[in-house]
């Protein structure tokens, strides 16, 4: 069973400011997942990745297969990106595999 | 984007009702889906898989019996938690998968299930 692990789990940050939130995992994945949960509770997909780097908007997403570990950046946060982030990795079951979650994030950017 | 649905988005029952959650994709067609559960202050955790014309598959520690899981179509998967009780409130989740282009979930907005 593959361990997601995330940190930090709390980061309050002053609007404009740079942030990295950051995952790693135990077991070898074929994809992982950044969502991110409103306080309502819907959650977004921000980006699946299997291995390099994406960019949507400020938002950045990197990931070292090799190591483990992925990283999420906010550039230039702003109070609307406040919500949890969560990193989620799936197997290589074959077909379609429910993620595995870490705990996430709770961010706060303040004004 | 691709979107799903869930309904209700809340639901308060009393102890012993059965309650009904439904999850739609709504513009694509998911052979796929999976039903999350998150307790407060705690990640998603993966409850079942739910594949279109066959019995879904359920993580360990998660009772068939009580958690009945129907993929009737290729949009609807629907959840039903009988004889609920306490215990069972919790946020529920759904995505669906689709494979065109790339293998995607996407997640539905999630039903507050209170069990008075």
């Amino acid at each position: 069973k593959n361990e997601v692990e995330q940190s930090p789990q709390n980061l309050t940050a002053q609007e404009g400011e740079f942030i990295t939130i950051n995952c790693s995992y135990s077991v070898g994945i074929s994809a992982l997942h950044w969502l991110q949960q409103h306080p309502g509770g819907g959650i977004v997909s921000l980006f699946m990745l299997s291995s390099g780097k994406k960019k949507h908007g400020r938002l950045i997403a990197t990931i070292n297969i090799q190591e483990k570990h992925s990283s999420l950046h906010i550039t230039a946060s702003h109070p609307r990106d406040s919500a949890v982030y969560i990193c989620a990795v799936k197997g290589w079951g074959g077909g379609a595999d429910g993620l595995t979650f870490g705990k996430g994030t709770h961010l706060i950017i303040q004004p | 984007g691709a979107v799903v649905s869930q309904h209700p988005s809340w639901v308060i029952c009393k102890s012993g009702t059965s309650v009904k959650i439904e999850c739609r994709s709504l513009d694509f067609q998911a052979t796929t889906m999976f039903w999350y559960r998150q307790f407060p202050k705690q990640s998603l955790m993966l409850m079942a898989t739910s594949n279109e014309g066959s019995k879904a598959t359920y993580e360990q520690g998660v009772e068939k019996d009580k958690f009945l899981i129907n993929h009737a179509s290729l949009t609807l998967s629907t959840l039903t938690v009988t004889s609920a009780h306490p215990e069972d409130s919790s946020f529920y989740i759904c995505s669906a998968v689709t494979f065109e282009p790339t293998d995607t979930q996407y997640f539905g907005p999630g039903t507050r299930l209170t069990v008075l």
